[in-house]
C-alpha cells in the first residue's frame, strides 16, 4: 500500500529539548516536504527536498531543521522547541514535477506536537 | 495580501444539497488548482484538480477555476453525510517546483 508514514502521532515535550519528527514513504517519490496547519493559517510549507541532499526553506522554516540522507526518509528535527511550536504537523510526498506536469501529494496522518 | 482567500465555515448543509466551496487567489503564475479533502484526525488527501480556467467534473464533484477572475470553485451535488470533512483549495505553480498554497480550508457538515 502506497503511504506515508509519520512517527510519533502524539507527543508533548518540554521547552528545549531536541526532538526529531520522522517521515518514510514507499512511493519512490523525489520530492518531500513538510507543513504545520494552525487554526486560521491553514497548512504552511515548512521545508522541502526535491532529491537526496537538496533540501531548501519553505515559508516559516524559523526553528526547524531537515535532512535528506535517502530518498524514502525525510525527518523534521526541532533542535530547541519552543511553545509556538505546538502545532499539527505533516509530513508529503509527490513525484518530481519534470516536464511541468503536476502530480498529487500524498500526505500522512499527521503529528500533533505540545511544547510546553 | 493573503495568496489563497478561503471562507473558513462552519458550512452546514442537509443532506442532498448542493454545496459552493469557494476561494480566491492572487498569483496568476498559479497553473494547477487543487482540491484537498481532510478528514478530522487525517491528512489531506487530493480530491480533483483543473489546469488552468476552465471546469472538470468527477462523479458528484465539479471543480471550477476562472483565471480571469482569479476565482476557484467546488461544487458537491447530492451532498452525503460522508462529505463532512474540511475542504482546501491549493493552486500550484508547476514547472520546477511542486509547491502547494493552501487556503485555511472550509470545514463542510452535512446533517443527516
Amino acid at each position: 500500500e502506497a503511504q506515508v508514514t509519520q512517527n510519533p502521532r502524539y507527543l508533548i515535550t518540554v521547552t528545549g529539548k531536541k526532538l526529531t519528527v520522522t517521515c518514510s514513504q514507499n512511493m519512490n517519490h523525489e520530492y518531500m516536504s513538510w507543513y504545520r496547519q494552525d487554526p486560521g493559517l491553514g497548512l504552511r510549507q515548512i521545508y522541502y527536498s526535491m532529491n537526496v541532499e537538496v533540501t531548501d526553506k519553505g515559508d516559516v522554516p524559523e526553528g526547524y531543521k531537515v535532512s535528506r540522507k535517502e530518498k524514502r526518509n525525510f525527518p523534521l528535527i526541532l533542535e530547541s522547541p519552543s511553545p509556538n511550536q505546538t502545532s499539527l504537523y505533516f509530513c508529503a510526498s509527490s513525484l518530481s514535477l519534470l516536464g511541468g506536469v503536476s502530480t498529487e501529494a500524498f500526505f500522512g496522518q499527521g503529528t500533533r506536537l505540545t511544547v510546553v | 495580501q493573503k495568496e489563497v482567500e478561503q471562507d473558513p465555515g462552519p458550512l452546514s448543509v442537509p443532506e442532498g444539497a448542493i454545496v459552493s466551496l469557494n476561494c480566491t487567489y492572487s498569483n496568476s503564475a498559479f497553473q494547477y488548482f487543487m482540491w484537498y479533502r481532510q478528514y478530522s484526525r487525517k491528512g489531506p488527501e487530493l480530491l480533483m484538480y483543473t489546469y488552468s480556467s476552465g471546469n472538470k467534473e468527477d462523479g458528484r464533484f465539479t471543480a471550477q477555476v476562472d483565471k480571469s477572475s482569479k476565482y476557484i470553485s467546488l461544487f458537491i451535488r447530492d451532498s452525503q453525510p460522508s462529505d463532512s470533512a474540511t475542504y482546501l483549495c491549493a493552486p500550484n505553480y508547476g514547472g520546477a517546483t511542486n509547491k502547494l498554497i493552501f487556503g485555511t480550508g472550509t470545514l463542510l457538515a452535512v446533517q443527516p
